[in-house]
């Protein structure tokens, strides 16, 4: 069984400082890691994903998330956030990438 | 572009009803569609995968009784919770993988039971 652990529930910064939300799974196989944000009452939106290849991975609005083995960690990275980037910022891990399983979430709050 | 369409956004049902969403996949053909549910400030919990030609994966605490699912062709897939009760309530998430591996998400259907 893989489990995906988000240790913060709550994350608040202000604008223009850097972020990082941290995401640890537990799974000895090769698996799908994602990040996804979901803003108010919405669905998913899709930030980035990593399976193989270079451990740092870019997404989209300036997010990226470095994959370590050895601490089984896929943390979340902006350098600097905007006030639109509040949300709630979920990590999923996948063996196939269509059975997902996500963490907790985090809610990130901006102050401006 | 692909994207994924729920219907509907927003259902209120009496306790002991039924409500069915449905799925519709635009710009691309999914191999597989998955549900999940977030129940209030919860997480996403994976509901059932559906993958065409093999008979539907329903997870711990789900059941094909209480979550029937139609999975007819590679672009439509819908959903019913059967006799909905307070703790169904929660936004219903449908995610379709396409061939090339790419998974989209709709934007849910939330339910409301009453």
């Amino acid at each position: 069984t893989q489990t995906v652990s988000q240790s913060d529930a709550h994350v608040t910064v202000f604008e223009g400082d850097s972020v990082e939300l941290r995401c640890n799974y537990s799974y000895g196989g090769s698996i799908y890691l994602s990040w996804y944000i979901q803003h108010h009452g919405r669905g998913l939106q899709f930030l980035l994903k990593y399976y193989s290849g270079n451990p740092v991975v870019q997404g989209v609005n300036g997010f990226e998330a470095e994959f370590s083995k050895s601490d089984s960690s896929f943390h979340l990275r902006k350098a600097s956030v905007h006030w639109s980037d509040s949300a709630v910022y979920f990590c999923a891990a996948s063996m196939n990438n269509n059975r997902i399983f996500f963490g907790d979430g985090t809610q990130l709050v901006v102050k401006p | 572009g692909a994207l994924v369409y729920q219907y509907p956004r927003r259902t209120i049902c009496k306790s002991g009803t039924s409500m069915r969403m449905e799925c519709q996949a635009v710009g691309f053909q999914a191999t597989s569609v998955a549900w999940y549910r977030q129940s209030p400030q919860k997480t996403f919990e994976l509901i059932a995968l559906s993958t065409v030609n093999s008979a539907i994966k329903y997870e711990q605490n789900f059941t094909q009784e209480k979550f029937p699912i139609s999975h007819p062709n590679l672009s439509f897939s819908s959903m019913t919770v059967l006799n909905a009760y307070l703790e169904d309530r929660g936004l219903y998430l449908c995610g379709a993988t396409a061939n090339t591996g790419q998974l989209y998400f709709g934007e849910g259907s939330k339910l409301t039971v009453l």
